[in-house]
């Protein structure tokens, strides 16, 4: 049974390129969600998927985010002219659609952003 | 408010010895859950126990126990036999509502250092 995967895991790039970062769920699981986490921090909820619907976006993802999940399996987030204030680690968890275990979301091993 | 509130910034913990590492949390709803997560240096969350607020019991898996007490409103974590291995940054999280949507709002964390 293979967990949550991200690519790539370490990103550096300049202030105003585009990134986008790939999540491959666990193969089961019809939820998907995308968190960050700035040092010092717990992760902070950005958006979430439920198969390709995306059902919720924090009012922390500005509209230099954007977030897809094309056909209910694999999501990318995308970040537009990135800030320096965008360095952080962006987390993928997946979860399954039923209630059991509480809805426990699995998470992968992140992407970390770094904008120079 | 803070929703989760983790007070202790650092702990340390010699090898076998037992540690708590405290949680409060702060919710209107009835029905939540709360969960425990380990980060350890290499970035991904990996999780350890969940209690939902319906449990009558307190949730256990292997060295892991959540003291949970919910006139209080806490739900401690409490680790047995602590091993090298466990030294981590350690999360506590809170999904409100039924887990049909378990977005999750976390700590900020408690570090544990294990010492031989």
């Amino acid at each position: 049974d293979t967990g949550v995967s991200q690519d790539p895991r370490h990103k550096i790039t300049k202030r105003g390129q585009n990134v986008t970062f790939r999540c491959d769920p666990i193969s089961e699981h019809n939820r998907l969600y995308w968190y960050r986490q700035t040092l010092g921090q717990g992760p902070e909820f950005l958006t979430y998927f439920q198969n390709e619907a995306q059902l919720e976006k924090s009012r922390l993802l500005s509209d230099r985010f954007s977030a897809e999940r094309p056909k209910g399996s694999f999501s990318t987030l995308e970040i537009q002219r990135t800030e320096q204030g965008d360095s952080a680690m962006y987390l993928c968890a997946s979860s399954p659609g039923t209630s059991g275990g509480g809805g426990t979301q699995y998470f992968g091993p992140g992407t970390r952003l770094t904008v120079l | 408010a803070q929703k989760i509130t983790q007070t202790q910034p650092g702990m340390f913990v010699q090898e076998k010895e037992a540690v708590t590492l405290d949680c409060t949390y702060d919710t209107s709803d009835p029905s939540y859950g709360l969960f425990w997560y380990k980060q350890p240096s290499s970035g991904e969350m990996i999780f350890l126990i969940y209690q939902g607020s319906y449990d009558q019991q307190n949730a256990t898996e292997g060295r892991y126990s959540l003291n949970f007490q919910k006139a209080r409103k806490s739900a401690n974590l409490v680790i047995s036999a602590s091993q090298l291995g466990d030294s981590a940054m350690y999360f506590c999280a809170m999904r409100e509502g039924f887990s049909g949507y378990s977005t999750l709002t976390f700590g900020k964390g408690t570090m544990l250092l294990v010492s031989p």
